[in-house]
């Protein structure tokens, strides 16, 4: 149970913002929030992570709702190349003292069309 | 820049017979993950390794999975008796570090099962 909710799918136009929500309602206070995304007939690929802040890098940013049940991953200008299926993951905070050592659950994701 | 890699791309196997695949993980990551992915369906965690011991495994892996880091660069998924239903891509993953843990997935290793 991946305890995440995504969008089916989502399309895009090419060069255009991109917002990717997702909901984690049940979220804890030490769990992650990680995005990654597959492209076809590839590995999952890492894309951003966050706790409580939102985030940034070369890649896209995340915004994390103030009460972290829900963030959205932004891809500010779409390319062909991000058609993929994107994956929001909570993941256990080690330093909560559990025992995730690092699994990632995976859900069904969002498939991401970017239309030329 | 670094990545993972994983031989074979493809493998094909009777049912019944045993299979190795094998993956180099990025060299300074001290996390290793097997994870697989059905076609079609989605990716599923298998198991992880650390300091040369299984940290977490799933219900998926039972006793005919195995892993191993034989040496310093490779890290090993053994499947000892295949079924039909282990027909799936399997991908290695290595993290450097354990939290804020950024997974690097390999391309996978397509297994069909005959």
């Amino acid at each position: 149970d991946a305890k995440t909710t995504q969008p089916n799918s989502m399309e895009s136009n090419e060069e255009e913002p991109v917002h990717l929500p997702c909901n984690h309602s049940t979220i804890s206070g030490t769990d992650y929030i990680h995005w990654y995304r597959q492209l076809p007939s590839q590995g999952p690929e890492y894309v951003i992570h966050g706790l409580t802040s939102n985030v940034n890098n070369r890649m896209a940013s995340l915004a994390i709702a103030e009460d972290r049940k829900s963030s959205t991953l932004i891809l500010h200008r779409a390319t062909l190349r991000d058609a993929a299926v994107y994956y929001c993951i909570r993941q256990k905070g080690f330093n909560a003292g559990g025992t995730s050592y690092g699994k990632l659950t995976f859900g069904q994701g969002t498939i991401l069309t970017v239309h030329p | 820049e670094p990545e993972v890699t994983q031989t074979p791309s493809h493998q094909v196997t009777q049912m019944g017979q045993e299979v190795i695949l094998r993956c180099v993980p990025i060299s300074n990551h001290l996390y290793f993950y097997w994870y697989r992915q059905i076609l079609g369906q989605k990716v599923e965690f298998l198991v992880s390794f650390y300091n040369n011991e299984i940290s977490e495994k799933s219900e998926i892996f039972d006793d005919q999975f195995s892993v191993e880091r034989p040496d310093g660069s490779n890290f090993t998924l053994k499947i000892r008796s295949t079924k039909l239903e282990d027909s799936a891509m399997y991908f290695c993953a290595s993290s450097e570090r354990l939290n804020y843990n950024e997974q690097f997935f390999g391309p996978g290793t397509r297994l069909t099962v005959l």
